[in-house]
């Protein structure tokens, strides 16, 4: 069974600050990760997705994957409320369905 | 405008009294699949759909059955619904081969079953 784990949080962090999200995956033929925000009662929305190990920038926005450590991340560089959420980290392999994690629920404090 | 459109939004049954949920999406997607939704569960895959007449089980079938006669359609079927089944549902689509691997949601169909 291919799983996905990740902290459930809930994850504070005050308004302008750096939240940081992990994820850790069991299947090391993974190839494809991804993130995406759930606001609560909505269907989850793509905000990140990579493939090579490094780093990813998007706006604010980062991504790390580490395959070595089938660790993946994600950073929010000056959290807004409007980032409070939760988080799904999701994972597959080639041609295998995505896996997704119980998700971290991030608040940001005004 | 690209979406996945689900109905019911939201629904109130009784046990034994069987429903579909329809999922249809017009980005001609081969790719689609079903969710449930539980606090503190995550997001658990019902059923998956690869292409039309293609049908796989997910982690959490017991209970479900789709069918895939059209790209654009995947409803999925509770022949007899049981309490806990109440969930929260998520109808998925993505294309295969060359995408991102980024699956597109639809708004979700929130189901109590009594």
């Amino acid at each position: 069974q291919k799983e996905v784990e990740q902290n459930s949080g809930p994850l504070s962090v005050p308004e302008g600050a750096i939240a940081s999200l992990n994820c850790t995956y069991s299947d090391r033929g993974s190839q494809s990760f991804f993130w995406y925000r759930q606001y609560s009662g909505k269907s989850p929305e793509l905000i990140m997705f990579i493939y090579s190990n490094g780093d990813k920038e998007d706006g604010r926005f980062t991504a790390q994957l580490n395959k070595a450590s089938q660790y993946v991340s994600l950073l929010i560089r000056d959290s807004q409320p409007s980032d409070s959420a939760t988080y799904l980290c999701a994972v597959n392999g080639r041609n295998t369905p995505l896996v997704f994690g119980k998700g971290t629920r991030l608040s940001v404090i005004a | 405008e690209a979406q996945v459109t689900q109905n019911p939004r939201y629904l109130i049954t009784v046990t034994g009294k069987k429903l579909t949920v329809t999922c249809s999406q017009n980005m001609n997607h081969e790719y689609m699949s079903w969710y449930r939704q539980d606090p503190g569960l995550g997001l658990r895959q019902i059923y998956y759909s690869m292409n039309v007449e293609v049908t796989d089980k997910g982690d959490v079938p017991e209970g479900y059955k789709v069918s895939r006669k059209e790209k654009r359609n995947f409803p999925l079927i509770l022949e007899s619904p049981s309490p806990n089944q109440t969930s929260l549902y998520f109808c998925a689509s993505r294309p295969t081969g060359g995408s991102t691997g980024e699956l597109f949601f639809g708004e979700g169909s929130r189901l109590t079953v009594l």
